[in-house]
């Protein structure tokens, strides 16, 4: 599985935007770039996922870069309920069983 | 909402008695994945389901552990002989072919 690249921690304050990096320069083109997050004692939760053009949903947006090599993570405005380990996940989707690869994350605390 | 169900979502025995815990998927999800995961980890993928086939196993799934699904609904993983380093959160995911997985809150195991 290609690997990715994130910092094991970052900080940002209530309601201001947060940009959370990924690198993956061994990407391959089938490779989708996928996000989740996990909460404290819960399972992780599915945020955003997208291939080659930005994305955006209710929760957040994903940047990626155009030689796909590195994505970022955007939350607008930062919420105390954001507050988790965020993963950065390629998923093969000719792979023959999709499995998610998790490493270890990026743990954004939320300040008040 | 009915998302992906785990059951029991704690549990905590003694070292050498066998414990089983179940997973209930999204309805017609075809697709049902196991993790385990410590503490300051990120989950680690045990084995994959398509329907009622057990596809792929990881290493990390010793000889003490033993996982079905029946019929291709719900599934059970059993750990026999357990050990104190069987502790963990262990994880549940359903997807539906190529699409999003969706975990479960996990069921966290605690040997004594």
């Amino acid at each position: 599985d290609a690997k990715t690249t994130q910092p094991n921690s970052m900080e940002s304050n209530e309601e201001e935007p947060v940009h959370l990096p990924c690198n993956h320069s061994t990407i391959s083109g089938t490779d989708y770039i996928h996000w989740y997050r996990q909460l404290p004692s819960q399972g992780p939760e599915y945020v955003i996922h997208g291939l080659t053009s930005n994305v955006n949903n209710r929760m957040a947006s994903l940047a990626i870069a155009e030689d796909r090599k590195s994505s970022t993570l955007i939350l607008h405005r930062a919420t105390l309920r954001d507050a988790a380990v965020y993963y950065c996940i390629l998923r093969d989707v000719e792979g023959s069983n999709y499995k998610l690869t998790f490493g270890k994350g990026t743990l954004l605390t939320v300040n008040p | 909402d009915t998302g992906v169900s785990q059951d029991p979502r704690h549990k905590i025995t003694k070292r050498g008695q066998n414990v089983t815990f179940r997973c209930d998927p999204i309805s017609e999800h075809n697709r049902l994945y196991w993790y385990r995961q410590t503490l300051g980890q990120g989950p680690e993928f045990l084995t994959y389901f398509q329907n009622e086939a057990q596809l792929e196993k990881s290493r990390l799934l010793s000889d003490r552990f033993s996982a079905e699904r029946p019929k291709g609904s719900f599934s059970t993983l059993e750990i026999q002989r357990t050990e104190q380093g069987d502790s963990a959160m262990y994880l549940c995911a359903s997807s539906s072919y190529v699409d999003t997985i969706y975990f479960g809150e996990g069921s966290w195991l605690t040997v004594v």
